[in-house]
């Protein structure tokens, strides 16, 4: 079936320095990969949703990528502040309106350097 | 802006006891989606309907029942509810690909 791992269980770092998460992949369909954002107390809400291999999506500072060679994708951001604390998830659907699998979420805490 | 709301926000509910969790959406998505939250295994789909009065299994719908007598509702059923079934529920809707999420119901199964 189709899988999300997602290894970074939580990610502590300074503000302003540079964050990095990855997530592979694994289906028999053509994925249409996503990063959700949930912040405390709240659902989560979409970030970004890349359709194209090796193109970028960028939203709110926050960059994605998406390799299908290694059926890897990643979400960075070159300097991340306090108010990106929250959990980060990556996603997948298998098709048009298909239930997402999520990956199993990285908890970002920034910390003021 | 698409408004999914879940109720109730939090229940206390009792080992062997019927609990019913309530989703309605006003985006006028015919898709929607109960998923159920817990610390390292992310959001696990329970599950799904892309119709009215029609429901399909998820990934982990063992224990759970679904009810959608309605576009806009969607409710997740724990006839017997177990200590096991403590965890965050969140129920979503979708019209193509981005899924909105209601807020979540926090539910104790003491």
């Amino acid at each position: 079936g189709d899988s999300v791992i997602q290894m970074q269980g939580q990610v502590t770092l300074s503000e302003n320095d540079f964050l990095f998460i990855n997530c592979t992949y694994s289906t028999t369909g053509y994925p249409t990969l996503f990063w959700y954002v949930q912040y405390s107390g709240e659902g989560p809400q979409l970030l970004l949703q890349v359709t194209t291999a090796n193109n970028k999506g960028s939203s709110r500072g926050f960059e994605a990528t998406y390799d299908k060679g290694t059926t890897s994708f990643h979400l960075q951001k070159t300097s991340v502040q306090e108010i990106d604390s929250a959990v980060y998830y990556c996603a997948m659907s298998a098709g048009f309106a298909s239930a997402l699998t999520f990956g199993s979420g990285t908890k970002v805490i920034p910390c003021l350097p | 802006e698409a408004a999914v709301t879940q109720s109730p926000r939090s229940k206390v509910a009792v080992t062997g006891g019927k609990v019913t969790l309530s989703c309605h959406q006003t985006n006028n998505h015919d898709y929607m989606y109960w998923y159920r939250q817990d610390t390292g295994h992310g959001l696990r789909l329970i599950h799904y309907s892309y119709v009215a009065d029609s429901t399909e299994k998820g990934d982990i719908p063992d224990g759970y029942k679904a009810s959608r007598p309605s576009q806009e509702n969607f409710s997740l059923i724990l006839e017997l509810a177990s200590l096991s079934q403590t965890a965050v529920y969140f129920c979503a809707s979708t019209g193509a690909e981005t899924l909105y999420f209601g807020s979540g119901t926090r539910l104790t199964v003491l």
